[in-house]
C-alpha cells in the first residue's frame, strides 16, 4: 500500500528553524513530483511547495519563499522541507503529498508545527 | 494572484442533492480538482480533471466546470458525507486551494 508519513513538527519559538520530513513506503518517489501543503488550525488548506522528480523545478508560495527550502532524497524516497525564520502564521499541520493527472491522489497523515514562544 | 472562491457552508437533508460552487476567473479553461476532509483527517481527492473520480469514490460525487464556475454535486447525499470541501486548480506552477465549504447533512 502507498504510505507517505511525515515527521519532524514541533513546538519552535519565532524566528526558529524546523526541518520536517516524508517517507514513502509502497512506491518509489523518483518517478514522482513531490508536494506539501499546510493547514493552520482550523483554516482551509495552502499549497507550501513543489518539487520534481530529479530536485530540477522547485516552486514556492509567496508566503514561504525565501525562508522554506524543498528538497528529496530518492534513494531514501524521501522528501525534506527546511523551515527558516519561522513565524507565528507558519503555525500548521504539514502534509506531503503526490500528484497524478494534476491531483494530489495521496497524502500522509501529517505534521504538526507549532510556532510560539 | 489567481483566487478560487467557494461559499463558506452548505446544507442538504439526507436523500437529497448538494451542490458546491467554486468560482475563479476562465476557471472553465483550467481543471479543477475537489477533496474532502472529515474531522482530523487528511483532505482526500473525491473529483480530479473536472469530471473524472477515483478508485473508490462512489458514483454519486460528480463535477463538471464551465465559464467561471466549477461544481461538485453530491446525489442522494448520505450523513456519511458530512465534510469539509475543497476545490483546486493549478495556475501556472503554483497550486491554488479554495477557501473551502462546510457540508452539513441535517
Amino acid at each position: 500500500d502507498v504510505q507517505l508519513v511525515e515527521s519532524g513538527g514541533d513546538l519552535v519559538k519565532p524566528g526558529g528553524s524546523l526541518r520536517v520530513s516524508c517517507a514513502a513506503s509502497g512506491f518509489t518517489i523518483s518517478g514522482y513530483s513531490m508536494h506539501w501543503v499546510r493547514q493552520a488550525p482550523g483554516k482551509g488548506l495552502e499549497w507550501v511547495s513543489s518539487i520534481s522528480t530529479s530536485s530540477t523545478y522547485i516552486y514556492y508560495a509567496d508566503s514561504v519563499k525565501g525562508r522554506f527550502t524543498v528538497s528529496r532524497d530518492n534513494a531514501k524516497n524521501s522528501v525534506f522541507l527546511q523551515m527558516n525564520s519561522l513565524r507565528a502564521e507558519d503555525t500548521a499541520v504539514y502534509y506531503c503529498a503526490t500528484v497524478t493527472d494534476g491531483g494530489f491522489d495521496y497524502w500522509g497523515q501529517g505534521t504538526l508545527v507549532t510556532v510560539s514562544s | 494572484s489567481y483566487a478560487l472562491t467557494q461559499p463558506p457552508s452548505v446544507s442538504v437533508s439526507p436523500g437529497q442533492t448538494a451542490s458546491i460552487t467554486c468560482s475563479g476567473d476562465k476557471l472553465g479553461d483550467k481543471s479543477a480538482y475537489w477533496y474532502q476532509q472529515r474531522p482530523g483527517q487528511s483532505p482526500v481527492l473525491v473529483i480530479y480533471q473536472d469530471t473524472k473520480r477515483p478508485s473508490g469514490i462512489p458514483e454519486r460525487f460528480s463535477g463538471s466546470n464551465s465559464g467561471n464556475t466549477a461544481t461538485l454535486t453530491i446525489s442522494g447525499t448520505q450523513a456519511m458525507d458530512e465534510a469539509d470541501f475543497y476545490c483546486q486548480a493549478w495556475d501556472n506552477d503554483a497550486v491554488i486551494f479554495g477557501g473551502g465549504t462546510k457540508l452539513t447533512v441535517l
